[in-house]
């Protein structure tokens, strides 16, 4: 079946530009968690979503970021005024509830310049 | 906060060689612990898991065990192959499902 898709698989903007990342879980996965991972690290979390709403956005480094799941499905992470610092590999995982495996996506490589 | 460390690599091994990739954690409670594998050009994987203390996680002649006492979760493989070569991460769970990664090891296998 379908995995997690994500779109677009590359990104380059400028720096100050407003970006939209694109989510679509697994069907019927009601969990969805964004994460970024730098260059030679381990991805870190950024935000939660159970169901439509976030259950932990603790992860959100500033209020540059922000993601919405408005009909419990597809998410958007969206990034307003985009640093040079914000690129990375952004990371979408979606998964059926609480206790089973987390299913990644294969990332949006996104560069500020 | 819960935090994981991992043995930096890369790890350059030769094709049957015994690999031990080490990986500690810090955590409240009793996380749930993992081992993910990114392949060159594909998204991450669950290669296993273990969810209390004193299990064994296996998966592809990967195995690893949840030691409470030492707060580890090491990943080995009597025998690794070319194809095993990838980016591996340790991982935790100790609250609503979210992961908390280590900074992963690059192994290269030569054949």
């Amino acid at each position: 079946g379908a995995g997690v898709s994500q779109t677009p698989s590359n990104k380059v903007t400028e720096k100050g530009k407003y970006v939209e990342l694109r989510c679509d879980p697994i069907s019927g996965h009601t969990a969805l968690y964004w994460y970024r991972q730098s260059l030679g690290q381990g991805p870190e979390f950024l935000i939660y979503f159970q169901g439509t709403g976030a259950a932990d956005d603790s992860g959100l480094p500033n209020d540059r970021f922000f993601a919405v799941r408005p009909e419990g499905s597809v998410s958007t992470l969206k990034i307003q005024r985009t640093e040079r610092g914000d690129s990375a590999v952004y990371l979408c995982a979606s998964s059926s509830g609480q206790g089973t495996p987390l299913h990644f996506g294969n990332g949006t490589r996104l560069t500020v310049t | 906060g819960d935090s994981v460390t991992q043995m930096e690599g890369p790890v350059t091994l030769s094709e049957e060689a015994f690999l031990t990739i080490n990986c500690t954690y810090t955590a409240t409670g009793y996380p749930s612990l993992f081992w993910y594998v990114q392949y060159p050009g594909e998204g991450l994987q669950l290669l296993l898991k273990a969810t209390k203390a004193d299990d064994k996680g296996s998966n592809k002649g990967f195995e690893a065990t949840y030691r409470k006492e030492t707060t580890s979760f090491h990943l080995e493989k009597g025998s690794v192959q070319v194809s095993d070569s990838a980016v591996y991460f340790c991982a935790l769970s100790s609250a609503g499902n979210m992961l908390t990664f280590g900074g992963g090891t690059r192994l290269m296998v030569k054949p």
